[in-house]
């Protein structure tokens, strides 16, 4: 597996915080992508990047924004967390097509 | 938006049995992959498909990509308890890498 790491891992919030899940690469790809996974939906993409400050939105982006500023990194933003946002985050990197996934980030709610 | 389908949600096997998941897309993909993921898990990379009624195996699964590059199957025959988890479709409508996902079809094998 390529070598990405996600953080925190897990993550208990209320409602109304800002949470950030960091997203770290060390394979130098450069493609980035969030994804959230909720049972029945699969994977859903929240924001990709294909290359330092370039983002786009993917479907389900309302109430996430992501920055990346150097290659290596690529923050996801909560800035008002909701229940709704009760989720297993995950990162994932690519260079040809292939995507690489990181661990996951569990981010609770309440 | 575009949409990828997959069926079934849930199969359950048993052991050496073979079983098909079906993968179906609203719009014509550029290409497919196939993911597995593992109980606890992140998603694994399987296969990527190309070409228009492309076939490809890999020991007991065999991947099939649809002539009018809309649809795809993964096939596995004589299931092992190794082959349980859930089994992600991804489809991309060009070649932007941008996947989008099917909801997985989660197998379970009876020993």
């Amino acid at each position: 597996d390529a070598g990405i790491t996600q953080s925190p891992r897990h993550k208990v919030t209320e409602t109304g915080t800002p949470v950030t899940l960091r997203c770290h690469q060390t394979e130098n790809h450069r493609y980035m992508y969030w994804y959230r996974q909720d049972p029945g939906h699969g994977l859903r993409l929240i924001h990709y990047s294909y290359g330092v400050k370039d983002t786009d939105k993917g479907e389900v982006s309302d109430g996430y924004s992501v920055s990346r500023s150097k290659t290596e990194d690529f923050l996801l933003t909560l800035e008002s967390a909701t229940s709704s946002q009760t989720s297993v985050y995950f990162c994932a990197t690519s260079i040809t097509g292939e995507l690489f996934f990181g661990e996951g980030s569990r981010l609770t709610v309440l | 938006g575009q949409q990828v389908m997959q069926i079934p949600q849930y199969q359950h096997v048993q052991e050496g049995e073979d079983f098909t998941t079906y993968c179906n897309s609203s719009t014509t993909l550029s290409n497919i992959q196939w993911y597995k993921q593992r109980p606890g898990g992140h998603p694994v990379f399987l296969i990527q498909l190309v070409k228009s009624g492309e076939v490809k195996k890999q020991k007991r699964l065999t991947f099939q990509f649809g002539e009018a590059k809309k649809n795809s199957s993964l096939h596995i025959t004589a299931t092992q308890t190794t082959d349980v988890g859930t089994y992600f479709c991804a489809g991309s409508l060009s070649n932007d890498y941008k996947l989008s996902f099917g909801a997985g079809t989660t197998v379970t094998v009876r020993a």
